[in-house]
């Protein structure tokens, strides 16, 4: 069964202060790790995607990186408008019907104080 | 905004009734997920539609169905309703059946 565990559940940091946060996974056959944001109430956003171990992406103040077993997303001098749920997923193929799932993990919740 | 509607975006209903919830896609994405969002459980995968065909199904319980029509909307039924299936229940869509998935703004259902 694919397992996704974020940590720290929730962060607080100063602004500018930068920080990372964590996702371990165990998955059989991994197509692809996922980070989303998510602001209270609201869809999903999607940040970035990485598919090898190695690979890391960039997107304004947000980095992801890709190791085999977990991936980071590093936060340089982040600003109120980061605060959000960062949640990372794990996309496994189903090979029988060729179709996909994502596995969530819980979030870590980040806010940031200006 | 992703590209992806989903409609109602407020539902409250009672226990035992039931309910549809509308999903339209991306232009161009032929891919419809469903995903329920409650506290106690975060987001979790109930079933996945490829161009009209179940291609992955989740924990969907028994009492959920799903449907995606030719013009590629999508439809989540859920019956015989129970306060536990309070939850925000999130569509998402992608070009194909294993491309990155962008979500829409979600149904708020609430079961009293």
């Amino acid at each position: 069964e694919d397992q996704v565990t974020q940590s720290p559940e929730a962060l607080r940091l100063q602004e500018g202060e930068s920080s990372s946060l964590n996702c371990s996974y165990t998955v059989s056959g991994l197509r692809g790790l996922f980070w989303y944001r998510q602001d209270p109430g609201k869809g999903p956003e999607f940040l970035f995607t990485l598919y090898s171990a190695g690979e890391e992406k960039e997107k304004e103040r947000l980095k992801a990186t890709l190791t085999k077993k977990e991936s980071f997303l590093h936060i340089t001098a982040p600003k109120p408008e980061d605060s959000a749920t960062y949640l990372c997923a794990v996309q496994a193929m189903v090979i029988e019907t060729s179709g996909s799932r994502l596995t969530f993990g819980e979030g870590t919740q980040l806010t940031v104080n200006p | 905004d992703s590209g992806v509607t989903q409609t109602p975006k407020h539902l409250i209903t009672a226990t035992g009734q039931r309910v549809t919830l509308r999903c339209s896609p991306r232009s161009g994405d032929l891919s419809v997920y469903w995903y329920q969002q409650s506290l106690d459980q975060g987001l979790q995968f109930l079933i996945q539609y490829y161009n009209g065909e179940e291609r992955a199904k989740g924990n969907i319980l028994e009492r959920f169905s799903a449907q995606q029509f030719p013009d590629l909307h999508s439809e989540l039924n859920l019956s015989s309703l129970e306060l536990g299936d309070s939850a925000l229940y999130f569509c998402a869509s992608s070009v194909g059946f294993k491309e990155t998935q962008y979500f829409g703004p979600g149904t708020r259902l609430l079961v009293l």
